[in-house]
């Protein structure tokens, strides 16, 4: 069965630093891979999505993310972050058909 | 363009009681799916569909029956509401499969 498993639930991380979120996926086949956001009452956003191509996929707000395969991993990163960055982030793996999320990521930012 | 409209955005239900929860879109989307969205577990996908006529089961299906009878609409039906549905849903559509999700505003829904 497709599944998404998310490590970190909470982050707490000072400006400037550097962040790296892990998630790991499930799934025998071709996979799309995406990250969302979810800022403080808002809806989803894409951060970023890889489907083909090169593995390291830049997204918006200098967000970034890696394809493993070898590791069914789709990190995402970002050098520098910005108490604007406080969030919950999602990673979501497309199998057949079905975008299936992981349990999400709080990040806090303290400035 | 509204995008996609979903209603209504806060309900509260007895159990054991039904009820339907709307959404439409309007970008002619194949892709269409209802999530649940509940603290520490993210988005769970309840059941979604790829076009017209077409529908099918994701993470946690049991409780809720859908269709697809036009391509702008798809409603979740809560056959007979229990606690254990309490949480916020978000009616979500995408163009093709490695495209971006449009999500609906969501639904507050309390069962007591």
């Amino acid at each position: 069965a497709q599944s998404v498993s998310q490590h970190n639930h909470h982050v707490i991380l000072s400006e400037a630093a550097s962040l790296e979120l892990g998630c790991n996926y499930s799934y025998g086949g071709t996979v799309n891979l995406f990250w969302y956001v979810q800022y403080p009452g808002q809806h989803l956003q894409l951060l970023l999505k890889y489907f083909s191509g090169d593995p390291l996929v830049k997204g918006i707000k200098g967000f970034e993310a890696e394809f493993i395969k070898s590791k069914f991993s789709f990190n995402l990163r970002k050098p520098s972050v910005q108490w604007s960055d406080t969030a919950e982030y999602f990673c979501a793996v497309n199998g057949y058909n079905k975008l299936i999320f992981g349990a999400g990521t709080r990040l806090a930012v303290h400035p | 363009n509204a995008g996609v409209t979903q209603t209504p955005k806060f309900q509260v239900l007895k159990t054991g009681q039904s009820m339907t929860l709307q959404c439409a879109q309007d970008m002619n989307h194949e892709y269409m799916s209802w999530y649940r969205q509940d603290p520490g577990m993210g988005l769970r996908l309840i059941h979604y569909s790829v076009g017209a006529g077409i529908t099918d089961q994701g993470e946690v299906p049991n409780g809720y029956n859908v269709s697809r009878s036009t391509t702008e609409d798809f409603p979740l039906r809560l056959l007979s509401a229990a606690p254990s549905q309490t949480s916020v849903y978000f009616c979500a559509s995408r163009r093709d499969r490695d495209e971006k999700l449009f999500f609906g505003s969501g639904t507050q829904l309390s069962v007591l």
